[in-house]
């Protein structure tokens, strides 16, 4: 069946633009989370949304950034007045609601800030 | 408290060699602790994972080691191949919050 879906792969942005990236999740997956993966780094949590449940925004590296989850499906990332540092890949990854369910993880949107 | 060490950050082994890769957590209350692969351009996939009830678990030439006391566990690769050439990412989480934390990877590099 399908994997976790991002969108768009890559995305060039100058310094100051708003970006938003896209997360179609497995169907049924009632999980999802953000990470993000800068250039030789490990992955960074950004933030969770379980069900219905009030997102763990706890991983979110400024106010600039923010996230929702529609109708429990599709999750969209927004990064406002977009900085440098900003530039990594951002990955998406969707579980079943189960204890230690693994996470399927998206191939990620490279985001560039010039 | 919420960190996981991981190391080294590259290995270079020959083909048939043993990869080693370890980490260390400091979190008690961690209770999972799977082990994820990554190619280049690709997200991350699951390659094995052990509860911290067992002290290993080994799916064909791959192994986890668990040292519960000394907080620290390892990923061994036996008869490493070039197709095993990936960043491998160690993480841990508990059943109260199912956020996977994860170590900073370490790239392996298998040459035949």
């Amino acid at each position: 069946g399908a994997g976790v879906s991002q969108s768009p792969s890559n995305k060039v942005t100058e310094k100051g633009k708003d970006v938003e990236l896209r997360c179609d999740p497995i169907s049924g997956h009632t999980a999802l989370y953000w990470y993000r993966q800068s250039l030789g780094q490990g992955l960074e949590f950004l933030i969770y949304f379980q069900g219905n449940s009030a997102p763990d925004k706890s991983g979110l590296p400024s106010d600039r950034f923010s996230a929702e989850r529609t109708g429990g499906s599709v999750s969209t990332l927004t990064i406002q007045r977009t900085q440098q540092e900003d530039s990594a890949v951002y990955l998406c990854a969707s579980t079943l609601n189960r204890a230690n369910s693994p996470l399927h993880f998206g191939n990620g949107t490279r985001l560039t800030v010039t | 408290q919420q960190q996981v060490k991981q190391s080294p950050q590259s290995l270079i082994v020959q083909k048939g060699g043993i990869s080693i890769i370890n980490c260390a957590y400091e979190n008690t209350a961690f209770d999972y602790f799977p082990w994820y692969q990554q190619f280049p351009g690709k997200g991350p996939a699951l390659l094995i994972a052990i509860r911290p009830d067992v002290s290993e678990k080994k799916e064909g030439r791959f192994t986890i080691s668990f040292n519960k006391s000394a907080k620290q566990f390892s990923l061994h690769i036996m008869d490493s191949q070039p197709g095993d050439s990936a960043t491998y990412f160690c993480a841990a989480s508990s059943h109260n919050t199912d956020k996977l934390i994860f170590g900073t990877g370490t790239r392996l590099q298998v040459f035949p």
